[in-house]
């Protein structure tokens, strides 16, 4: 049972347009969800995240928008440059679940922005 | 500071053959993971350590064990190396028991023939 769902799989967009990715959860205990970046040859890196008692979350040209009764969250990426093209992780964690039990990621986008 | 480091970068091993990844972290993080990531499946959660002393199974622990040495390092081992265990390896801390705000190694690239 998939409980994060992330899409599309990948994503062409324009220099300077919006990117978004969109994630889905089904586990009502998650109260913790970030965003993860990820380079070629390299590991994922925390880019943001966000709880559940707000629903936006902005640093810089990167948005989470957070919608908790359709248990929905996105990434939203403005004026998107080529130094963006990467993969990007949506995971979810129930931080009060008794113990660090990770987390649980979506299957990830591949970004591309074309200059 | 060099974070969370992991050994080796690149392995090959031959079905049968059994190796440890080796992973270390700086940053005084009471928890560790370790993740397997696999083309378009995302990152699966092998084994954790909430701290020094515990660990428990994640989403994929079949075929890995591990140890928390101590505070900074915990190892990954595969006994019996499968081809189903060809995959990038990834170790990661955190500074809370809550398993947030994770912070990923580079990886170990693995291949079993």
């Amino acid at each position: 049972q998939q409980q994060v769902k992330q899409s599309p799989q990948s994503l062409i967009v324009q220099k300077g347009g919006i990117s978004i990715i969109n994630c889905a959860y089904e586990n009502t205990a998650f109260d913790y969800f970030p965003w993860y970046q990820q380079f070629p040859g390299k590991g994922p890196a925390l880019l943001i995240a966000i709880r559940p008692d707000v629903s936006e979350k902005k640093e810089g040209r990167f948005t989470i928008s957070f919608n908790k009764s359709a248990k929905q969250f996105s990434l939203h990426i403005m004026d998107s440059q080529p130094g963006d093209s990467a993969t990007y992780f949506c995971a979810a964690s129930s931080g009060t679940g008794g113990g660090a039990d990770g987390l649980t990621f979506g299957k990830g986008t591949h970004l591309i922005i074309q200059p | 500071n060099a974070g969370v480091t992991q050994t080796p970068k690149f392995q090959v091993l031959k079905t049968g053959q059994s190796m440890t990844l080796q992973c270390a972290q700086d940053m005084n993080h009471n928890s560790m993971y370790w993740y397997r990531q696999d083309p378009g499946m995302g990152l699966r959660l092998i084994y954790y350590s909430a701290s020094e002393g515990t660990t428990d199974k994640g989403e994929v622990p079949n075929g890995y064990n591990v140890s928390r040495l101590n505070k900074r390092e915990f190892s990954l081992r595969l006994e019996s190396a499968a081809p189903s265990q060809t995959s990038v390896y990834f170790c990661a801390s955190s500074p809370s028991l809550s398993g947030l705000a994770q912070y990923f190694g580079p990886g170990t690239r693995l291949t079993v023939l």
